[in-house]
């Protein structure tokens, strides 16, 4: 069966400080992964999408960053935070099944809370 | 950007009471709804999708509807449990963005 893990569960970190955020898969070959956010309040916002290796598709953020360097590893980085990416990272997976576009399911990891101070 | 809303905000009911709610989503360009319930301490988890309108989908206590022409789903809980609260979350995908776009969800708390 599939799993999907992150790292770390909670983290505290000063204003300008640097990020490294991980998710891996289990169980599953050339997944598409993906990394929400969610801010209080609001719903959660898609920051970065993969379809494969060095594949990285950014949707919103200025000062974060994602990388893909292996097939069922996915990263969420910043050189320096803000008070503004305080909020809660998930990552999810999903696969093409050949199935009606848009239908995919995605599975999310257990998530981690960021607060910047 | 898509807007998508979800009401209401937050609803408390009893243990016993049958609830819904609501996702309204622009109509265009419309592929599929997904509805997730995301418990405290745990991951979202996908509960339905959705593409047809007219489309009903049902998993033990609850239910939901879609209308595509008029963007909008219902969720539907019978005789709600105390392990039916939760944040309930909608998304639908829309072609024009080509991802799931996330409502701010709606939590439910039931009561013994």
């Amino acid at each position: 069966s599939q799993t999907i893990h992150q790292w770390p569960a909670t983290l505290v970190q000063p204003v300008g400080s640097p990020l490294s955020l991980e998710c891996t898969v289990e169980g599953t070959s050339n997944p598409n992964l993906y990394w929400y956010r969610q801010a209080a309040g609001r719903g959660l916002q898609l920051l970065f999408y993969s379809v494969g290796i060095g594949q990285i598709s950014s949707e919103v953020p200025q000062n974060l960053s994602a990388s893909r360097p292996q097939d069922r590893q996915f990263i969420l980085s910043s050189k320096k935070l803000l008070l503004s990416d305080s909020g809660f990272y998930l990552c999810a997976w999903s696969v093409n099944s050949g199935t009606t576009f848009g239908t995919e399911t995605q599975y999310f990891g257990p998530g981690t809370r960021l607060l910047v101070l | 950007i898509l807007n998508v809303e979800q009401s209401p905000q937050s609803l408390h009911v009893q243990e016993g009471d049958s609830t819904n709610f609501t996702c309204s989503f622009p109509s265009s360009n419309f592929y599929a709804l997904h509805w997730y319930r995301w418990e405290t301490a745990k991951s979202p988890e996908a509960l339905f999708v959705m593409t047809l309108n007219g489309d009903e989908k049902k998993k033990g206590r609850i239910s939901a509807t879609l209308n595509t022409k008029e963007g909008y789903s219902y969720l539907y809980i019978k005789g709600s449990q105390p392990e039916d609260s939760a944040t309930y979350l909608c998304a639908p995908f829309s072609g024009g963005y080509n991802k799931l776009i996330f409502g701010a969800g709606t939590r439910l708390a039931v009561h013994p």
